[in-house]
């Protein structure tokens, strides 16, 4: 699986969206791109995924480059509740491929 | 979405005993579950993937006879942690994959701490 860079820690004001942005600039054509949070102490929670166009849920939106090197997830109105490590992960879909997770980035959302 | 439950939450043993933990997909067929182990403050390492009715894979650096994973059927996957010592305490947590593979869901993980 490509590799993601993702920043350290992000905060962000309740409310506020959150937009958290993800590098993965060796990925493969055939390569998705996952997102998924852990809260403290839980395992984690898938949120949405995508191959090159944008995509939306009732958890968050995906926003993908068109060279599809980077993208950005997209809490619309944060809650406290959001406050978790997010998780970038690209992975071929339909194969029994791993999930590798790499550091994350912790966001924290602010009363 | 899709409901993976892992069994116990938390667990509390003495050195050198063996602890079982237990991971079911609750309302679909999982052909394929991965374990992981998390120390605090640390991303989740895959250690072993699961295969239904197959031996499973470790990753390197994985002792296959310390952490014995069982998948015998297609909703539970077993992890059985033997001998366990205190440098076996983490967190252990179970994904599943649906049936089109193209999603994972996870459990709510397993607490081990072992005196």
């Amino acid at each position: 699986d490509a590799k993601t860079t993702q920043p350290t820690s992000m905060d962000c004001a309740e409310g506020r969206a959150a937009n958290l942005p993800c590098n993965h600039s060796t990925i493969s054509g055939n390569e998705y791109v996952y997102w998924y949070r852990q809260i403290h102490s839980q395992g984690p929670q898938y949120i949405i995924h995508g191959l090159k166009n944008n995509e939306t849920n009732e958890m968050a939106s995906l926003i993908i480059t068109e060279d599809r090197k980077s993208s950005t997830l997209i809490l619309p109105h944060a809650t406290l509740r959001d406050t978790a490590v997010y998780y970038c992960i690209v992975r071929v879909e339909g194969s029994n491929y791993k999930l590798t997770f790499g550091k994350g980035t912790l966001l924290t959302v602010n009363p | 979405g899709a409901v993976v439950s892992q069994h116990p939450s938390r667990v509390i043993c003495k050195s050198g005993t063996s602890v079982k933990i237990e991971c079911r997909s609750l309302d679909f067929q999982a052909t394929t579950m991965f374990w992981y182990r998390q120390f605090p403050k640390k991303s989740l390492m895959l250690m072993a993937t699961s295969n239904e009715g197959s031996k499973a894979t470790y990753e390197q650096g994985v002792e296959k006879d310390k952490f014995l994973i069982n998948h015998a059927s297609l909703t539970l996957s077993t992890l059985t942690v033997t001998s366990a010592h205190p440098e076996d305490s983490s967190f252990y947590i179970c994904s599943a994959q649906t049936g089109g593979r193209e999603k994972l869901f996870f459990g709510s993980g397993t607490q081990l701490s072992v005196l």
